[in-house]
């Protein structure tokens, strides 16, 4: 089984629709994050969290919310999706610095 | 502004052949530099470097880091058409004890050619 999943795996939706992307561990890492990817850009990271009560703003957080429900999950939600969303969005976890990534969710906003 | 710069962005050459692959960096308070290779899915890490001078060698890759200018490099020699992939270096800061988010580059695409 793996690590750290994500779902869904693809999604295309509407713009000005509400999107929630969700992650789970098994590792047990307290620390996740969520980055984008878009073609030429690399990944940005968009929030990050160090536990259960900890929510930090990464580099590109504006239109993006997050929630931490449990150590083991954690979640990205778009409020009101815009086209300039779609994008490919992982999930991450660590316990020191490596970051182990999940599948990724190819989102998609029309 | 942490920054995360690579070069190329693109590359192609024939099998068999040596590449390497650059990257340049600014950050406060560096704390390591991570090397992951992505393929069509998540990426997959290949090196942390938090030391000069000091190589990392995993088969035919290897990875040092120079600190004092502020870069790294990503060798792998004879080249097989499975290396075929973007290679993304990362930055680690240290962020006072709070979770250490990477500031990524835009990675080399890296294609071998049979």
């Amino acid at each position: 089984d793996a690590d750290v999943t994500q779902t869904p795996r693809n999604r295309i939706t509407k713009t000005g629709k509400r999107i929630m992307l969700e992650c789970s561990q098994t590792k047990g890492h307290d620390r996740m994050y969520w980055y984008r990817q878009d073609p030429g850009l690399g990944l940005q990271l968009i929030y990050y969290s160090f536990d259960v009560k900890d929510i930090n703003k990464g580099e590109i957080s504006d239109g993006y919310s997050v929630s931490r429900q449990a150590q083991a999950k954690f979640s990205l939600s778009l409020e009101s999706a815009i086209p300039n969303q779609t994008a490919l969005y992982f999930c991450a976890t660590s316990d020191t610095l490596e970051q182990f990534f999940g599948p990724g969710t190819r989102l998609t906003v029309l | 502004e942490d920054k995360v710069v690579q070069s190329p962005l693109s590359l192609v050459v024939h099998e068999g052949d040596t590449v390497t692959l650059n990257c340049s960096y600014e950050v406060t308070n560096f704390r390591s530099l991570l090397w992951y290779k992505q393929e069509k899915k998540a990426p997959t890490f290949l090196f942390m470097l938090t030391s000069s001078g000091i190589e990392k060698k995993s088969g035919r890759l290897s990875s040092i880091l120079d600190k004092k200018e502020l870069f790294s490099i990503l060798n792998i020699t004879a080249t097989q058409t499975g290396d075929s992939a973007v290679y993304l270096c990362a930055v680690v800061p240290y962020s006072g004890g709070g979770a250490d988010g990477l500031t990524f580059g835009k990675g080399t695409h890296l294609i071998i050619q049979p």
